[in-house]
């Protein structure tokens, strides 16, 4: 069965630091690849996607995340945080149409 | 541009009670969505409609319909609502459909039965 791990339900970080969130997927074949955060009272808005090709795929608001076929894996990134980043952070598999599958989220907290 | 809205942002409601979750997109998008949120789990399908005139059940579909009105309409109904469905209920939209295409949200409904 298919299913997305987010290893990380909480993370601290101060601002300016590096932040990394991971994401390990279970899938057959390589699967449609998505980040969102959401921001507290808010929908899910999309970070960035990989479909294929370029294993480094950057995205808004400075973020970035890396495709390793070998560890089935999708970490995002982002160099320098900002306070703004305090959010929470879904990675997401699509795996045929409609079915997306959502990790259970890590809730980030950006410290002064 | 205000792509996916919903109504109502909150709701309390009493156990058996229904109502219904209103949602509408401006995207000109073929396919809808319902997800419900709860903590520690993500976000979880309940239903989807791939174009107008078509619905399809999701992962947790039970104790839920849906209605395609149109192409820019998809509501979620609750007949006779349960503590268990006290939940934020997520919209989305996407264009054409499929893996590929990202979903676009609306902020939510959130929804306590007592």
């Amino acid at each position: 069965a298919q299913s997305v791990t987010q290893p990380d339900i909480h993370i601290t970080v101060s601002e300016g630091a590096s932040l990394e969130l991971r994401c390990n997927y279970s899938y057959g074949a390589t699967p449609y690849l998505f980040w969102y955060v959401q921001s507290p009272g808010q929908g899910l808005q999309l970070l960035l996607k990989y479909f294929s090709g370029d294993t480094l795929v950057q995205g808004i608001k400075g973020f970035e995340a890396e495709f390793k076929r070998s560890q089935s894996s999708f970490n995002l990134r982002k160099p320098s945080v900002h306070w703004s980043d305090a959010a929470e952070y879904f990675c997401a598999v699509a795996h045929s149409w409609g079915k997306f599958q959502f990790g259970a989220g890590t809730q980030v907290v950006v410290t002064p | 541009n205000a792509g996916v809205t919903q109504t109502p942002k909150f709701q309390v409601l009493k156990t058996g009670q229904s109502m219904t979750l209103q949602c509408a997109q401006d995207m000109n998008h073929n396919s809808m969505y319902w997800y419900r949120q709860d903590p520690g789990m993500g976000l979880r399908l309940i239903y989807y409609s791939a174009s107008e005139g078509t619905t399809d059940k999701g992962e947790v579909p039970n104790g839920y319909n849906v209605s395609r009105l149109n192409k820019r309409e998809f509501s979620l109904r609750l007949e006779s609502a349960a503590p268990s469905q006290t939940s934020v209920y997520f919209c989305a939209s996407s264009d054409p459909g499929g893996a590929s295409s990202p979903l676009h949200f609306g902020n939510g409904t959130r929804l306590t039965v007592t």
